[in-house]
């Protein structure tokens, strides 16, 4: 059982240039979380969302910030016009049930020059 | 909102001995307590749970223990050895069912010596 998938795992862009982060969940998991992690710090909350709805997004940052669940495929967060703070490990973790664990991808590693 | 604090931020122990880490959380409605272990480069590995309803859990030399009037809950690491060394989380969930964030400490960095 594969566990949770995360491309890129290491993404760089330029200044004002897109970002696009997928996640794929575990097999059987409805429910995906995105945390970013600064260096040397721990995981701060971004968003929660189920299948086709963004159930909480208190963490997410009002502009630039997006992210989706659809149907069928992955789950992306996209960054627009990425700035240097930007810079961090974004990690998604998935889980069957909103009450049950969470278990994390590798990241991805976004850098922006 | 939650806010969890974490100690110590680092932890140096010689093999075999035994490590703790403590972390204490803000908000009573927090139900939820895991604990994950993160390797460079990698991502956070849950390696034990506990709920509000239980005071103590063990898995092996893993143990973590819940004192919900105190709001503080504590990892205890028993007979280490180096491959335990790693960054570990603690982290903390409300019971509010639309909010199933989960709220982290800052982080232990733990270094067993051989």
């Amino acid at each position: 059982n594969a566990g949770v998938m995360q491309n890129p795992r290491h993404l760089v862009r330029r200044r004002g240039q897109e970002a696009r982060l997928r996640c794929s969940p575990m097999k059987g998991h409805s429910h995906v979380y995105w945390y970013r992690q600064l260096p040397e710090e721990g995981l701060k909350f971004m968003v929660y969302l189920q299948k086709e709805n963004i159930i909480d997004e208190s963490g997410m940052p009002k502009e630039r910030f997006s992210a989706e669940f659809p149907k069928e495929g992955p789950s992306i967060l996209r960054i627009q016009q990425v700035v240097r703070g930007d810079s961090a490990a974004y990690f998604c973790a998935s889980s069957p049930r909103p009450e049950y664990e969470q278990y994390f991808g590798p990241g991805t590693r976004l850098t922006v020059t | 909102g939650e806010n969890v604090e974490q100690h110590p931020s680092t932890l140096s122990v010689q093999e075999g001995d035994s490590a703790v880490i403590k972390c204490t959380y803000s908000d009573s409605a927090s139900n939820y307590f895991p604990w994950y272990k993160q390797e460079l480069g990698k991502g956070p590995q849950l390696i034990i749970d506990i709920r509000s309803n239980v005071g103590e859990k063990k898995d092996q030399r893993i143990a973590v223990t819940l004192n919900k009037t105190a709001k503080h809950f504590s990892l205890h690491i028993t007979e280490t050895q180096p491959e335990d060394s790693a960054v570990y989380f603690c982290a903390a969930r409300l019971m509010d069912t639309g909010r199933r964030a989960l709220t982290f400490g800052s982080g232990t960095r733990l270094q067993v010596q051989p």
